[in-house]
């Protein structure tokens, strides 16, 4: 059975700093890892699509990594402003396309 | 946003009392999947629908069902409602069980 694990559960940083999310999964046969954002009470806006086949990829000042082999994922997230704020999900997708999620982190970004 | 739209947006019901929420997938997607995300929690996949067949089911009992339209559009009841299943409830639509676009949510209290 997947597990997505998401450490820590929350994180506090000032404006301006880089910061990584970290996301670990037990099972490396995944299709798919993505990364989503959601707000309170909101539903999910998708950040980053990662295929099995890739180690990376990119938009604008969010960088995701996979390391499939070790199940890893990393969300790299530059310049951290107020707006970033929100809690972060991974969420990895089997064959069957069923997505299995973290708990998420909760990021706080202080003006 | 997404184009998933998911009605109502809050409901609530009281313990035993049945309830249906709806979806609307994005246009040209066949495929749609539900998820319950209790507070402080990853969302829990229920189960998915692809051209109008149930296509996967998560840890869920019988009492939770869904239904997919000719439209590709879909419905989630849940029947003798409990107080655990407040939550709040996300569909997801995709073409062909790829990437998944999530709606923003309806929010179910049982009182």
């Amino acid at each position: 059975k997947q597990e997505v694990t998401q450490i820590p559960a929350a994180l506090s940083v000032p404006e301006g700093e880089n910061l990584v999310l970290n996301c670990s999964f037990t099972d490396s046969a995944i299709y798919n890892l993505q990364w989503f954002r959601q707000d309170p009470g909101k539903g999910l806006t998708s950040l980053l699509l990662i295929q099995s086949s890739q180690r990376e990829q990119t938009s604008g000042r969010l960088n995701a990594s996979l390391d499939k082999s070790s199940g890893r994922s990393t969300l790299y997230i530059a310049a951290s402003q107020p707006g970033d704020s929100a809690t972060y999900l991974c969420a990895v997708s089997g064959t069957n396309s069923k997505l299995t999620f973290g708990k998420g982190i909760t990021l706080s970004v202080r003006p | 946003e997404t184009g998933v739209t998911q009605s109502p947006t809050h409901l609530i019901k009281t313990r035993g009392q049945q309830v249906t929420l709806r979806c609307s997938s994005q246009s040209g997607h066949n495929t749609v999947s539900w998820y319950q995300q209790a507070l402080g929690q990853g969302p829990q996949f229920i189960f998915q629908y692809y051209r109008e067949e149930e296509n996967g089911r998560g840890n869920f009992p019988p009492r939770f069902s869904g239904l997919q339209f000719p439209n590709y559009s879909s419905e989630l009841n849940v029947n003798a409602l409990e107080l655990d299943d407040s939550a709040l409830y996300l569909c997801a639509s995709s073409l062909d069980r790829n990437i998944q676009y999530f709606g923003a949510g309806t929010r179910l209290s049982v009182l």
